[in-house]
């Protein structure tokens, strides 16, 4: 079947730095994306990886190992309106994507 | 309109009455998707429609059912509300490319009673 796994919830302090985990088993691959979910709002795009490697967007870094079936978000210089939902989603060989139950992220001043 | 709306904002329906939830784009995106959102689960794809005129089931479509007249809207209609489909409702659309990025709609926040 198809699995996600990802930290329920994680707390970290104004300034510092976090990595979120998600691992995956899906039928075929084809990407994996993260998105942003703040509470009572629609989820919001981040970031989008495909091949291996680390892909940096500012203060956000996204991570894949298609061997490992692996992924990780890096959120630098955590603000408090990084205080959110943080989904992982690969897409399968249907191209359709499959949404983890996202990483609470708490953050404290 | 900028991107997709969805309407209404929030519902509480009685068990057994006819619903329909609307969403409109205006991005002229080729594919568009309906989910629900429940405590503790990841989204689920209950329908989608890769191009006008086209719908196709999604993980959970029982008890659901959407039509695609047109690019711009995808409603979605429950023909007879049960509890269990209390939810909140997320609609998106993408270019319709295999690996697009999704945007979504504020969602509705549905209430079966």
């Amino acid at each position: 079947g198809q699995n996600i796994d990802q930290p329920t919830e994680m707390t970290a302090t104004e300034g510092a730095i976090v990595q979120i985990n998600c691992t995956y088993q899906t039928s075929g691959f084809n990407g994996l994306f993260w998105y942003q979910q703040h509470a009572g709002e629609a989820p919001t795009f981040l970031s989008y990886n495909v091949l291996d490697g680390l892909e940096e967007k500012g203060r956000f870094s996204s991570f894949l190992s298609r061997s490992k079936g692996y992924s990780y978000l890096l959120l630098k210089e955590l603000q408090m309106k990084d205080s959110a939902s943080y989904l992982c989603a690969p897409s399968d060989s249907n191209y359709q994507l499959i949404w983890g139950a996202g990483t609470k992220l708490i953050i404290k001043p | 309109i900028a991107g997709i709306t969805q309407a209404p904002t929030s519902q509480i329906l009685a068990a057994g009455r006819r619903m329909t939830l609307r969403c409109t784009q205006d991005m002229r995106h080729n594919a568009m998707y309906w989910y629900r959102q429940d405590l503790g689960l990841g989204l689920r794809l209950i329908h989608y429609s890769n191009t006008a005129g086209t719908t196709g089931k999604g993980e959970v479509p029982d008890g659901y059912s959407v039509s695609r007249a047109n690019t711009d809207d995808f409603p979605l209609t429950l023909a007879s509300a049960v509890p269990s489909q209390t939810s909140v409702y997320f609609c998106a659309s993408s270019k319709g490319q295999a690996t697009d990025t999704q945007y979504f709609g504020p969602g509705t926040r549905l209430t079966v009673l």
